[in-house]
């Protein structure tokens, strides 16, 4: 089956620190990938996808790249700001299949 | 405009009361869902609808029923209310779960807190 995991929290960083959440994905054929991010008190958006075998998506400072022989879609930023404190789920979608599966998510805390 | 609002955003209730959340999206999606959240902030579908018909009903309680009116409503209703039902539920509607090209992204709504004392 399909499966997503990524790195456990909570992550704690200063504030212009350099930012990477692993993810690594289990799925056949070629998933679709997305990060979604959660701020306190509300719902998931989406920060960024890939569809494709070495795409980048990107989004407020924030990058994935999609990279097939590793199964991974690591999300990075290069200067953190105390408003990115947040959840973090990395996220698969295939083709035809009825659920998106999520990852446990990731807590990033950022402090001044 | 909202694109997925659901209501209420707060619930406190009484163990053995029966509640409703309602949910509706205004993006012309096909398929809507709901999703439980728990404390530690694990996401897991529970329902998902596809033009109001049922395509996903994981293992919940069937005191969690689902109802579509039409395609751009999907509401939940709780019977007999247990402290463990206590969490955050999300609505959620794509644009068709199968997918394309692009991917089968997720549009959520604001969530609705249920607490059950």
């Amino acid at each position: 089956g399909n499966s997503v995991t990524q790195m456990e929290g909570p992550v704690t960083l200063s504030e212009e620190a350099f930012l990477t959440i692993n993810c690594t994905y289990t799925a056949t054929g070629y998933p679709s990938l997305f990060w979604y991010v959660q701020y306190p008190g509300e719902g998931l958006q989406l920060l960024l996808k890939a569809t494709k075998a070495d795409d980048k998506g990107s989004n407020k400072g924030f990058e994935a790249t999609y990279r097939k022989e590793t199964t991974s879609f690591h999300l990075e930023k290069g200067s953190v700001q105390v408003s990115d404190s947040a959840v973090y789920f990395c996220a698969l979608s295939r083709r035809g299949y009825q659920k998106v599966t999520f990852g446990t998510g990731t807590k990033l805390q950022v402090i001044p | 405009d909202t694109a997925v609002s659901q209501t209420p955003k707060y619930l406190v209730t009484q163990m053995g009361n029966d509640k409703s959340i309602k949910c509706e999206q205004n993006l012309g999606h096909d398929t809507m869902y709901w999703y439980k959240q728990d404390s530690k902030k694990f996401l897991k579908i529970m329902f998902s609808y596809n033009n109001k018909e049922l395509i996903i009903n994981e293992t919940v309680p069937n005191r969690f029923s689902p109802k579509s009116p039409d395609k751009a409503h999907l509401n939940l209703h709780i019977n007999s209310l247990e402290l463990g039902d206590s969490a955050v539920y999300f609505c959620a509607s794509s644009q068709d779960y199968r997918g394309g090209d692009s991917g089968n992204t997720i549009y959520f709504g604001e969530g609705s807190w249920l607490t059950v004392v």
